[in-house]
């Protein structure tokens, strides 16, 4: 079962909501993303949870904000976010970010994200 | 760096033609490489991968051989189904210097196939 799930699949939100993407995976997987994908554009990484700990922020602006209560779910934090943040923000799992080879990344079906 | 190079789309093929889709990529070291496809509306799933030379990954038809002389992981299939229709991402898996792989996947800009019946 390589299942990762995602809540809500679709979301709209005005600039001066708060709001939270939620992500659950029961593979035992100790590696969580938050990946951000544009129409047509491959997937961009915005953040790495290892061990439940922040591992790598690539260099997201601070409206959004990452959350790892366990080992099994991730959420992100949305707040004044802008129209143009609108996209596909999709998380996914793998067995750990580092040291082991071949470290195959699974992805969930991802939340439609609009801003208005 | 590493980057991750794909033929230009669109590709469009009639229903039971042959499929290749180009990918080179770049790399230090010996990365792990994968074919994702994402079909309308929907997220990333995982098609297959390889993790060293001259593997071979395969499922639902599909077949990439992993070739570390021309760095290139094409993506083929025999005969293409309607439901082919999807965007498919050539990635890398980053390796550090140890050897073994990042969990930080490095994209090509994907490939849109339509089959037509």
């Amino acid at each position: 079962d390589t299942e990762v799930t995602q809540t809500p699949k679709h979301l709209v939100m005005g600039m001066t909501n708060k709001k939270s993407l939620k992500c659950e995976q029961h593979m035992g997987h100790r590696a969580m993303y938050w990946y951000k994908q544009k129409a047509k554009k491959p997937p961009e990484l915005m953040f790495v949870y290892s061990y439940e700990k922040l591992s790598i922020n690539e260099s997201v602006p601070s409206r959004f904000s990452p959350e790892c209560p366990n080992s099994s779910l991730l959420n992100l934090h949305l707040h004044a976010l802008q129209p143009e943040d609108s996209a596909l923000y999709l998380c996914a799992s793998s067995q750990d970010y580092g040291g082991r080879t071949g470290n195959t990344i699974y992805f969930g079906e991802g939340s439609w994200l609009t801003v208005v | 760096g590493n980057s991750v190079t794909q033929m230009e789309g669109p590709v469009t093929l009639s229903e039971e033609a042959f499929l290749t889709i180009n990918c080179t990529y770049t790399a230090t070291g010996y990365p792990s490489l994968f074919w994702y496809v994402q079909y309308p509306g929907e997220g990333l799933q995982l098609l297959l991968k390889a993790t060293k030379a001259d593997d071979k990954g395969s499922n639902k038809g599909f077949e990439a051989t992993y070739r570390k002389e021309t760095t290139s992981f094409h993506l083929e299939k025999g005969s293409v189904q309607v439901s082919d229709s999807a965007v498919y991402f050539c990635a890398q898996n980053r390796p550090n210097a140890g050897g073994t792989s990042y969990g930080k996947l490095t994209f090509g800009q994907g490939t849109i196939l339509t089959v037509h019946p």
